[in-house]
């Protein structure tokens, strides 16, 4: 059961934009602890989108950016196409136990 | 361009032990500062953080699954690996190995992934 709450599922048409919400806890996210973003299309391995809350690796479009603020983090689409249909899951890292690194629940986004 | 590439046993009993290779080309698994995790996707749910490995062979463990994985490196094959024991259907999944780029940041490079079945 993940520590990380994202919404099952979110969708717009093409050119909109859309967010998704990643909320943690204060040993996660609000302990500081870097947020990351991934985009997983169907049959495929998750891709790296975001790193370091709002780092974008070379190849990802300036459409996708990222940002934290307390115990929670947001990815947002803008401009939304069609092949950005697919599962998107933020990750980070929780210190309670021994530590550990947890993924979101997911959100499927949907372009309508 | 760093590749990993999972391998091993599609298909695995409930009660034995469940092991998988990663290979990695491209790259030396013994660059400083870069880790070496397993991720796995049971079909249609989310990610779970399985546990990581530096190449001096320091290791971490999701807590949840602490009791029976065992990660090891192969730093002359360039290769790491993972062992769970004890699987049940619940183990049934898609794993995948990633490169990370510390113990507590993000995955990079990812391998394409590996189904494994756990059934009798």
């Amino acid at each position: 059961q993940s520590v990380l709450t994202q919404p099952p599922s979110v969708s717009g048409a093409p050119g909109q934009r859309v967010t998704i919400s990643c909320t943690g806890s204060s040993s996660n996210i609000g302990a500081g602890y870097d947020v990351h973003w991934y985009q997983q299309l169907p049959g495929t391995a998750p891709k790296l989108l975001i790193y370091g809350n709002s780092n974008r690796p070379s190849g990802v479009p300036d459409r996708f950016s990222g940002s934290k603020s307390g115990t929670s983090a947001s990815l947002a689409i803008t401009g939304l196409q069609a092949e950005d249909e697919a599962d998107y899951y933020c990750q980070s890292y929780d210190s309670s136990l021994s530590g550990f690194n947890v993924f979101g629940t997911g959100t499927k986004v949907t372009v309508l | 361009q760093l590749q990993l590439q999972e391998s091993g046993p599609g298909l695995v009993k409930p009660s034995e032990t469940l092991s998988l290779t990663c290979t990695v080309s491209g790259g030396s698994i013994s660059s400083s500062s870069y880790y070496w995790g397993w991720i796995r996707q049971p079909p249609g749910k989310g990610l779970e953080w399985i546990g990581s490995i530096y190449y001096s062979g320091s290791t971490y463990y999701n807590p949840s699954l602490k009791s029976r994985v065992t990660i090891s490196v192969d730093t002359s094959k360039n290769q790491f690996s993972l062992k769970l024991s004890s699987v049940t259907a619940a183990d049934t999944a898609v794993y995948y190995c990633a490169r990370q780029i510390n113990w507590d940041l993000n995955f990079d490079y990812w391998g394409q992934g590996t189904l494994v079945t756990v059934s009798s």
